[in-house]
This record gives structure tokens, sequence and C-alpha cells, in this order.
């Protein structure tokens, strides 16, 4: 099966900063990467997503990127602000499953 | 707007108990899924399930059995509770990609049900 890792676990800003979060996945078949942004108390909410066929995305202060080659794709925050302060994670899945492979999750704390 | 809404936010159990977890969705999706989420391990797939009455085990079935009666309903069996079983557990759905191109893969969950079994 898919084995998604993700880095870092816990990373803290300022804010006004950058912060980016890696995953990497094992499978050469997944073609469908996701972003989840998880609030205190919420179930995690998708922010973002790219499929393989390109190679970066943009929607306002957030972008993901994806390197096929090396199996591995990024989130990208520009100009943090404390309401991004949440869990991430990054997800892998395959057209044909219909299910996802998740990272094990990125605490960011943005301080004002 | 779309909803997936659990049972419980919070729930109580003694080890032994039989634990049933509700889940329903309102938005006529194929797809359902039980999730468990602990620090650290991120989510990891319990079971899901494609159709009525159809289910897939996921990577950690092992304690846990489904039910899927009607489309919008996805019940998580907990058959003796146990301790190691404490944790919070999500509910997922999404449209079923098959023979034709949806517009989005998205999973849709809900808020989670915070399982303590003593």
């Amino acid at each position: 099966g898919e084995n998604v890792e993700q880095h870092p676990s816990t990373l803290s800003v300022q804010e006004g900063d950058s912060a980016v979060i890696k995953c990497t996945y094992s499978d050469s078949a997944s073609n469908y990467f996701p972003w989840y942004k998880q609030e205190l108390g919420k179930g995690p909410q998708l922010i973002i997503d790219i499929r393989s066929n390109v190679g970066e995305k943009k929607d306002q202060r957030i972008a993901v990127t994806l390197n096929k080659t090396a199996k591995h794709f990024s989130l990208h925050i520009t100009e943090t602000q404390p309401e991004d302060s949440a869990v991430y994670f990054c997800a892998a899945s395959k057209d044909t499953g219909n299910q996802f492979y998740f990272g094990t999750g990125t605490s960011l704390t943005v301080i004002p | 707007d779309v909803k997936v809404t659990q049972s419980s936010r919070y729930l109580v159990k003694r080890t032994g108990e039989k634990v049933f977890l509700e889940c329903v969705q309102d938005m006529d999706h194929e797809n359902m899924f039980w999730y468990r989420q602990d620090p650290g391990l991120g989510l990891r797939l319990i079971y899901f399930s494609y159709d009525v009455k159809m289910k897939e085990k996921g990577d950690i079935p092992e304690g846990y059995s489904v039910s899927r009666e009607k489309k919008e309903r996805f019940s998580l069996i907990l058959e003796s509770a146990s301790t190691n079983q404490t944790s919070m557990y999500l509910c997922a759905s999404s449209l079923r990609l098959a023979f034709k191109p949806i517009s989005s893969y998205e999973q849709y969950f809900g808020p989670g049900t915070r399982l303590t079994v003593t």
C-alpha cells in the first residue's frame, strides 16, 4: 500500500513569515494530493489539492508544489496569520481507489 | 451547505461494552469512511463503504465492525470496547469515482467523536 510521510510534526512561525510543510509518498501510481486543515474541535477541511498532471497550484496565500519524479509535494503558506494556526494533513490517492492515505500531521502555530 | 454529522461529540464507555458510533451525510455520497485520529499517528482508516451494504477493511479494522443499511448512514461498532480504543473517531464521505470523471475527490469530514474507554 501507500506510505505517506510528513515533516515537520510541529512548526512555529512569526506572523507574516512563510510556512512550508513537506510530504513524501511511496506509490508512483498515486495521482491526487489533497491538503487538509484541522482547527481545534473540528474535522479536517480541504484547503487545496493538486493532481499529478500539474506541478504547482496556488490559491491566494497557499500553494502546493508536486515533484512526481522525487515523489514529494509541499504546502506553502505565505504571509501567515494567527488564524492559520491549526493541524495540517497531507494525503495521497489513486484514481481507482477512492481511498486517501494521510500523513501524520503538522501542528502549525503562528505567533502574533 | 454540505454536512456530515456524528451522533456524539464525547462518549465515555466501560471496558467490554458494545459501542455504536453513528454518522450521517446529506450529500448523497456513495463513499463513507471511518478513521481514528491519534497524536503522532495522523488519520488511520478503519473501514470504508462505497455502496449500501458494502464494506472494505482499511488499515486497522481489528476490533471494529461497520454497518451501512442506508446510503446516508454509516455506523462503526466496537463489539467489546477496550482501553486501547480510546481515541478521536472521524467519519467522512465523498463521491465515488467509478466509470466517469467526477468534479471533486474531496472527502468531507464530520466534527469527530472523542471516545474514552475506562
